[in-house]
């Protein structure tokens, strides 16, 4: 596809269940990142890809959210025993690298997340 | 401190008119960019137009141009003869160039209601 895509486009969950969230960025865009954008706010960085390494996890809020990326394309944001405050849109986007001045963000169409 | 601010949650202008939608940012860092994004109510994030920090003139994309103020720190969006199709959250965006494969910050919206 010409764009990110993003499954399942909604998620709904009981608490305590665990989610994961898929992503597949557009092919040849080797930065990928998770966002999360809860309702009326902008979204917030959660966690960054250069291929498959995870160079940056630092916005990921503990230790039930982990991702990856083990093939430098298609990434997966797993939570664990969720809870009711992790509901949210989770956005994936990606970009072009090695860095240059400008590195349009495209993003994904998101995944709304409920848990119950 | 806020990277991002944002200062109007929402603005109202009528069909045909210029709207400017403020943005202020804070860095220490010399090399950055900045950026604005439309969300309409699908809920896609579309990138719009970008400024960087060591750019001299404007940046302009059709209807949109940045209203870019380097020593007061301050990002507009301006959009000239509005439509009704801008009706939509805006999103300003920075990231930070010094700081290799780190994510957008974003502010916390605008919403802009155009109507006929």
């Amino acid at each position: 596809g010409a764009g990110v895509s993003q499954s399942p486009r909604y998620k709904v969950t009981k608490r305590g269940q665990d989610v994961a969230l898929r992503c597949d960025p557009i092919s040849g865009h080797v930065s990928l990142y998770w966002y999360r954008q809860a309702l009326g706010q902008g979204p917030e960085f959660l966690t960054y890809f250069n291929y498959e390494a995870q160079q940056d996890k630092s916005g990921l809020p503990n230790d039930r959210f982990s991702a990856e990326r083990p093939e430098g394309s298609i990434s997966t944001l797993t939570i664990q025993r969720t809870e009711q405050r992790d509901s949210a849109m989770y956005r994936c986007a990606s970009s072009l690298d090695p860095p240059s001045s400008y590195n349009e963000q495209f993003f994904g169409p998101g995944t709304r997340l409920t848990v119950l | 401190a806020q990277k991002i601010t944002q200062t109007q949650p929402g603005m109202f202008v009528q069909e045909k008119e210029a709207v400017t939608l403020d943005c202020t940012y804070d860095t220490s860092d010399q090399s950055y960019g900045l950026f604005w994004y439309k969300q309409p109510s699908s809920g896609e994030m579309i990138f719009l137009i970008y400024q960087g920090s060591y750019d001299e003139q404007n940046a302009t994309e059709g209807r949109y141009s940045l209203n870019f103020q380097k020593a007061r720190k301050s990002a507009n969006l301006v959009i000239s003869a509005s439509q009704l199709g801008d009706s939509a959250m805006y999103f300003c965006a920075m990231r930070e160039y010094n700081q290799a494969g780190t994510a957008l910050i974003f502010g916390k919206g605008t919403t802009l209601s155009v109507s006929s």
